[in-house]
């Protein structure tokens, strides 16, 4: 059973350019999330996208979007890259109809991850 | 927002002792407070999770303990192993997951 898968798992890009990343969810799950990971951190919540839009959004700036495709795969887009968007970036994937009743939170399965270096 | 704070940000302890991880956070609507080991070039992995409505879940080595009065929840591994090096992040849950700022844990074999 393939876990959720990422790619690319390294890249390099310069200022002011722009990155897309792919992420294909767990086997029978229907939610990703995504997540940026700076060095020495706790992954940082970006969004997360059910039945092809967008649900909830962290703290992040609309350089950053996303897309959800009808086999539940995602991307992930940033543009303007920035010296700082320099992180891990990590895919979550998680069955909606699995939420808690009680707590209202899914049990999210990451990805590897796909390194982004920004110079 | 959640403010999630960890300690220790490091942790090493010899073969076969026991470890605590203790996790503090703000918003008294979180429910749902998982702990994660990420070991090196992976992404964090599900290792236990307790809900509100219990103070205490054990699994094998590995026991969650929940204090929601003051706020804390704590990871408690014993008779640690080598394996058991890695980073861990607790991820209290309200509206979403906010992870603490993590604890590397190194057994010492």
């Amino acid at each position: 059973d393939a876990g959720v898968t990422q790619s690319p798992t390294h890249l390099i890009k310069t200022r002011g350019q722009q990155v897309t990343l792919r992420c294909s969810p767990k086997s029978g799950h229907d939610t990703v999330s995504w997540y940026q990971q700076a060095l020495g951190q706790g992954p940082q919540f970006i969004f997360q996208y059910y039945e092809e839009e967008e649900r909830q959004r962290g703290n992040f700036p609309d350089r950053f979007s996303g897309h959800q495709f009808p086999n539940y795969s995602s991307e992930l887009n940033v543009n303007a890259l920035l010296l700082g968007d320099s992180a891990l970036y990590l895919c979550a994937s998680s069955l909606a109809t699995f939420v808690s009743t009680l707590t209202g939170a899914n049990v999210l399965t990451f990805g590897a991850g796909s390194r982004l270096t920004v110079l | 927002g959640e403010n999630v704070e960890q300690h220790p940000s490091t942790l090493s302890v010899q073969e076969g002792d026991s470890a605590v991880i203790k996790c503090t956070y703000s918003d008294s609507a979180s429910n749902y407070f998982p702990w994660y080991k990420q070991e090196l070039g992976k992404g964090p992995q599900l290792i236990i999770d307790i809900r509100s409505n219990v103070g205490e879940k054990k699994d094998q080595r590995i026991a969650v303990t929940l204090n929601k009065t003051a706020k804390h929840f704590s990871l408690h591994i014993t008779e640690t192993q080598p394996e058991d090096s890695a980073v861990y992040f607790c991820a209290p849950h309200g509206n979403q997951f906010y992870f603490g700022t993590g604890t590397s844990l190194t057994v010492i074999p």
